[in-house]
């Protein structure tokens, strides 16, 4: 049972365009979310992170979105650039002693220039 | 700080071999995960410690899959026998007890069983 859903599987976008990738989870306990960036050849790197408390966190040209109800969450890159060419993972959380992450089955991303 | 460490960086052996896949975590960091990327099962954990404790190993494959964790700056991961199927990337992260959810990766060992 997979329990962060990431789509698209694939995006292209062009120099300057948005990207959007989208999460969906099923477990109402989670209630982390941060956003993992990999360039080919490194581990996955911590880009972004929100709580549910609040609906929306921009750090940069990088925001995440969250939708409680809907339980989904995204990932807007805006004015994207060559160098955002990576594979981004989605993730999610509890709280609490032993936590650990459920990730999504991550998307690349190629910004075209 | 040198960031998490993972040696080697590359492995080839040959199937029914033993590996061993190395991490020392950042310094103070009191949980670590070992995961195995592939580009069909995407990035899967196998076994996580807290203070060199395991806590959950339900995601490691079968009992030819073990890890170690002797102290607070080193884990081991070894498979015995290897198979090709194991052939992935594995990585290791650290993070610090009260933050589990922020990891930091190390660079990965590419291992190819042939």
């Amino acid at each position: 049972q997979q329990q962060v859903k990431q789509s698209p599987q694939s995006l292209i976008v062009q120099k300057g365009g948005i990207s959007i990738i989208n999460c969906a989870y099923e477990n109402t306990a989670f209630d982390y979310f941060p956003w993992y960036q990999q360039f080919p050849g490194k581990g996955p790197a911590l880009l972004i992170a929100i709580r549910p408390d609040v609906s929306e966190k921009k750090e940069g040209r990088f925001t995440i979105s969250f939708n409680k109800s809907a339980k989904q969450f995204s990932l807007h890159i805006m004015d994207s650039q060559p160098g955002d060419s990576a594979t981004y993972f989605c993730a999610a959380s509890s709280s609490g002693a032993n936590s650990k992450l459920t990730f999504g089955k991550g998307i690349t991303l190629s910004v075209r220039p | 700080d040198a960031g998490v460490i993972q040696s080697p960086r590359h492995e080839v052996t040959e199937m029914g071999q033993e590996v061993t896949l190395r991490c020392k975590p950042i310094s103070g960091h009191n949980s670590l995960f070992w995961y195995r990327q592939t580009m069909m099962r995407g990035l899967e954990l196998l076994i996580y410690f807290n203070n060199n404790v395991p806590i959950d190993d339900s995601g490691m494959p079968e009992d030819r899959f073990s890890a170690k964790m002797p102290n607070a700056s080193f884990s081991t991961l070894k498979i015995q026998p290897s198979e090709p199927r194991d052939s992935a990337v594995y990585f290791c992260a650290s993070s610090p007890r009260a933050l589990a959810y922020e990891q930091y990766f190390g660079p990965g060992t590419r291992l190819t069983v042939t």
